[in-house]
């Protein structure tokens, strides 16, 4: 059974810093890996889906990469704003349309 | 704003009460999916219906049943819940196929009584 691991589980760190935030998985056959959005009390926003063929997908500040053999993801996060404050939800595409979520990083970005 | 949509978005409800969450997807997708996320727990896969058939279910309990009437709509029917299945239902779709993005919708956040 795929788990899915996210590190750390929480993070406070001030503006305009730079970070990573983690997502391991134990089983290696997956189809993508997507990282998504959460704000409190809401819905998911999807941020970037790296399919297994990738290597690394890009959006604005936003960079997540993909190391299928090693079992491993990292979103990049640059020049970090108040506004980026949520929790950050890494989620793995598995065999018979299962998406697998780890508990996420809730992110705390302040002024 | 992604092309599926829940209705209702709040629910509070007893626990002898029953009652139904309605999804609803736009894009033409033919798989639909429930899943469930509680307070401090991951996000975790309910049910999956691929073409109208359902072909998972994550030992959900029989309280909650789904129902896939076309690949447009799926609903969740809820009967004698207990307060522990307090959450936020997400529904998704997506095409037919392990390879394809899921696209979620808002969310239904429900309280049992």
């Amino acid at each position: 059974k795929q788990e899915v691991t996210q590190i750390p589980a929480a993070l406070s760190v001030p503006e305009g810093e730079n970070l990573v935030l983690n997502c391991s998985f134990t089983d290696s056959a997956i189809y993508n890996l997507q990282w998504f959005r959460q704000d409190p009390g809401k819905g998911l926003t999807s941020l970037l889906l790296i399919q297994s063929s990738q290597r690394e997908q890009t959006s604005g500040r936003l960079n997540a990469s993909l190391d299928k053999s090693s079992g491993r993801s990292t979103l990049y996060i640059a020049a970090s704003q108040p506004g980026d404050s949520a929790t950050y939800l890494c989620a793995v595409y598995n065999a018979g349309n299962m998406l697998t979520f780890g508990g996420g990083t809730r992110l705390m970005v302040k002024p | 704003e992604t092309g599926v949509t829940q209705t209702p978005r709040h629910l509070v409800m007893g626990m002898t009460n029953k009652k139904s969450l309605k999804c609803e997807q736009h894009l033409g997708h033919n798989a639909m999916y429930w899943y469930k996320q509680s307070a401090k727990k991951p996000l975790e896969l309910m049910f999956v219906y691929n073409f109208k058939e359902q072909t998972e279910n994550n030992s959900v309990p029989s309280r909650f049943s789904p129902e896939c009437p076309n690949s447009s709509h799926l609903f969740l029917h809820l009967h004698t819940l207990q307060p522990e299945d307090s959450a936020l239902y997400l529904c998704a779709s997506s095409l037919s196929g392990s390879e394809y993005e899921q696209y979620f919708g808002p969310g239904t956040r429900l309280t049992v009584t």
